[in-house]
């Protein structure tokens, strides 16, 4: 079945370390995105990639990284600049120009200790 | 700014009473989309709404789009536990320049 697989579900960072989260499909979709989730907030825009080798800095992308060599891969790299990282992130793709919407991953639950 | 607004925030129900969830946008809506998400996990789609005036329903939920296409609702008849989650609206990249503009959802909890 095709999907977005997010690795890992949980993960726990020291202070000053990067940490990089996986996401993949096999829907293949040309676009994909990584969004952070607050509590009582909604879902806020990272990164954003229509098409390999080429990305975009959503709303707020200072403290991220991402790369695309790959239409089916989309990592993002959390680095030591981001002051607040934790949070809930979630992977989406999409079809770019059709009705069909967002597919999501299952997310990433980081952690600073 | 936010360009979707959903009310309320969170609702309480118990076990077999309806509900709306509402979602405002500032613009004419291109489509609007309802997800569901439950705690810790990723959003899953239920609905597309396009035309003014649309519903659309999946076992117990309806979801509507006014004639002027800036307004949504999401009705659950008779909630079940299982109905419990955050749902959240989002609207057509088309609205809103390249990208997905979602709202700040809705939580909600059914007591058994």
């Amino acid at each position: 079945d095709g999907g977005i697989t997010q690795s890992p579900k949980y993960l726990f960072r020291k202070e000053g370390q990067n940490v990089t989260l996986s996401c993949e499909q096999n829907l293949n979709h040309d676009a994909m995105y990584w969004y952070r989730q607050d509590p009582g907030q909604g879902l806020r825009l990272i990164y954003y990639s229509q098409i390999v080798n080429d990305f975009q800095k959503g709303d707020i992308a200072e403290g991220y990284s991402v790369s695309r060599e790959k239409k089916e891969s989309f990592p993002l790299t959390v680095t030591s600049a981001q002051k607040n990282p934790t949070a809930f992130y979630l992977c989406a793709s999409s079809i770019p120009g059709t009705n069909y919407g967002y597919t999501f991953g299952s997310g990433t639950r980081l952690t600073v200790v | 700014s936010q360009e979707l607004e959903q009310s309320p925030q969170s609702l309480i129900v118990q076990e077999g009473k309806n509900l709306t969830i509402n979602c405002t946008s500032s613009k004419t809506l291109y489509g609007l989309y309802w997800y569901k998400q439950k705690y810790g996990e990723g959003l899953i789609f239920l609905m597309m709404l396009q035309k003014g005036g649309e519903e659309k329903s999946h076992e117990k939920i309806t979801a509507k789009l006014d004639e002027k296409k800036q307004q949504s609702s999401l009705h659950i008849t008779a909630s079940q536990p299982s109905h419990a989650g955050i749902y959240l609206c989002g609207a057509d990249p088309r609205n809103y320049g390249q990208n997905f503009v979602f709202g700040p959802g809705t939580r909600l909890s059914v007591l058994p």
